[in-house]
């Protein structure tokens, strides 16, 4: 079946400094990639996605390129803020029968200033 | 206007007492959904329905019901609640069509069993 494996947190960094949280996939077929953010006391918000091999997603500073050959979406940003600070989930979606999103564990990022 | 709403956001209740939680999409979705997250922030799908129509069922106790009275609204009704039922529960919302199945969150509705 389906998994996504995420690094496990938290993830403390200073202001400014360059974030990657790493995040791998076992999937059948040719899944689309997701990365959904949760700010405390919320629900999740899709922060980005990508559906296809080497697709790039990108949204307020983050990135994370879908890799094929390594089964990896990993999250990137180059300078972090106090405001990201959250906890940011991995997730696929699968064949077109199973619309629900699987989701990795979390990574709680914690920036301080 | 909120676009996916739940409630109760807050539910505190006893050990066997019976709860529902509601929800509701504006977004003119098709697919509704309850994933629920463990104190580990661990997210798990529970029920999918599609047009009212159960379409995802994962190994959940029957003591957990879903009800979908119309493609907007889809409702939770917990029975016989017990300690490890504790956790935030989400509401969701998409609607079918494109590769990128982007799904919409409620706030959760965070339930506690004394």
């Amino acid at each position: 079946g389906n998994s996504v494996t995420q690094m496990e947190g938290p993830v403390t960094l200073s202001e400014e400094a360059f974030l990657t949280i790493n995040c791998t996939y076992t999937a059948t077929g040719y899944p689309s990639l997701f990365w959904y953010v949760q700010y405390p006391g919320e629900g999740l918000q899709l922060l980005l996605k990508a559906t296809k091999a080497d697709d790039k997603g990108s949204n307020k500073g983050f990135e994370a390129t879908y890799r094929k050959e390594t089964t990896s979406f990993h999250l990137e940003k180059g300078s972090v803020q106090v405001s990201d600070s959250a906890v940011y989930f991995c997730a696929l979606s699968g064949s077109a029968g199973r619309r629900a999103l699987t989701f990795g564990s979390g990574t709680r990022l914690q920036v301080q200033p | 206007d909120t676009a996916v709403s739940q409630t109760p956001k807050y539910l505190v209740t006893q050990m066997g007492n019976d709860k529902s939680i509601k929800c509701e999409q504006n977004l003119g979705h098709d697919t509704m959904y309850w994933y629920k997250q463990d104190s580990k922030k661990f997210l798990k799908i529970m029920f999918s329905y599609n047009n009212k129509e159960l379409i995802i069922n994962e190994t959940v106790p029957n003591r957990f019901s879903p009800k979908s009275p119309d493609k907007a609204h889809l409702n939770l009704h917990i029975n016989s609640l017990e300690l490890g039922d504790s956790a935030v529960y989400f509401c969701a919302s998409s609607q079918v069509g494109g590769r990128a199945v982007e799904l919409f969150f409620g706030e959760g509705s965070r339930l506690t069993v004394l």
